[in-house]
């Protein structure tokens, strides 16, 4: 079985500020690693995506995320904060075997405050 | 660029009555997926589609529920028998198929919200 577990339900930070948002997966074998944010009222639109490589993953409106095996986490990153980045994001999981089913996290709200 | 849509984007029954929802993937992407989010989670896998083929179920996809995915292009899901526990986010996603099944990505509509009264 797979898992994801978002420790914080909300996080708080200055704009201008770095924000860390953070996940950790269990699985059984090599994950897939995602971030997806949701807006109100909306689907959820794709972030960053870890496969293999590099474990400092870019992705889009200057986010990043860090694979980082021995400690199983994926948190997500950003160096300056905005207030438009207020929303409920999401880690998932995915075995790189299998059907490509996710697994999702309960998510995270962001507050950015101005 | 379409991406994924999903049709209705609201829809209010009664309980007892049966809804279906439809959802048009991305042109060209085999795989098609269903979740559902309830308020507070995150999106729990339904089913999955390559195809036409129904490959995967969740335990969650009770007899109540059935998707279908007739021509390979939009799918639909019908729940029976409406109860309150329904009321829900479904979302739709689909994702292209790429050779050993890497790096592809899901990409989600804006999901239809069914309350059950």
């Amino acid at each position: 079985a797979q898992s994801v577990a978002q420790p914080e339900d909300q996080v708080n930070v200055a704009e201008g500020n770095p924000l860390t948002v953070k996940c950790t997966y269990s699985v059984s074998g090599n994950p897939y690693l995602f971030w997806y944010v949701q807006y109100p009222n909306r689907g959820l639109q794709f972030l960053l995506k870890y496969i293999t490589g590099d474990n400092l993953v870019k992705g889009s409106y200057g986010f990043e995320a860090e694979f980082n095996k021995s400690q199983t986490s994926f948190h997500l990153k950003k160096p300056s904060a905005l207030v438009s980045d207020s929303a409920l994001y999401f880690c998932a999981v995915r075995l790189l075997t299998g059907y490509s089913t996710l697994t999702f996290g309960k998510g995270t709200m962001l507050l950015v405050s101005p | 660029d379409t991406g994924v849509s999903q049709d209705p984007r609201h829809k209010i029954t009664k309980r007892g009555q049966n809804v279906t929802f439809r959802c048009d993937p991305i042109s060209e992407h085999n795989r098609l997926y269903w979740y559902r989010q309830t308020l507070g989670q995150g999106p729990e896998f339904l089913t999955y589609f390559q195809n036409e083929a129904q490959l995967e179920k969740s335990r969650l996809l009770s007899d109540r529920f059935s998707a279908e995915r007739p021509k390979g292009s939009f799918s639909t899901l019908e729940i029976q028998r409406t109860e309150q526990g329904d009321s829900a986010m479904y979302l739709c996603a689909s994702s292209p198929t790429s050779s050993g099944r890497t790096q592809e990505t899901q990409y989600f509509g804006p999901g239809t919200r069914l309350l059950v009264l």
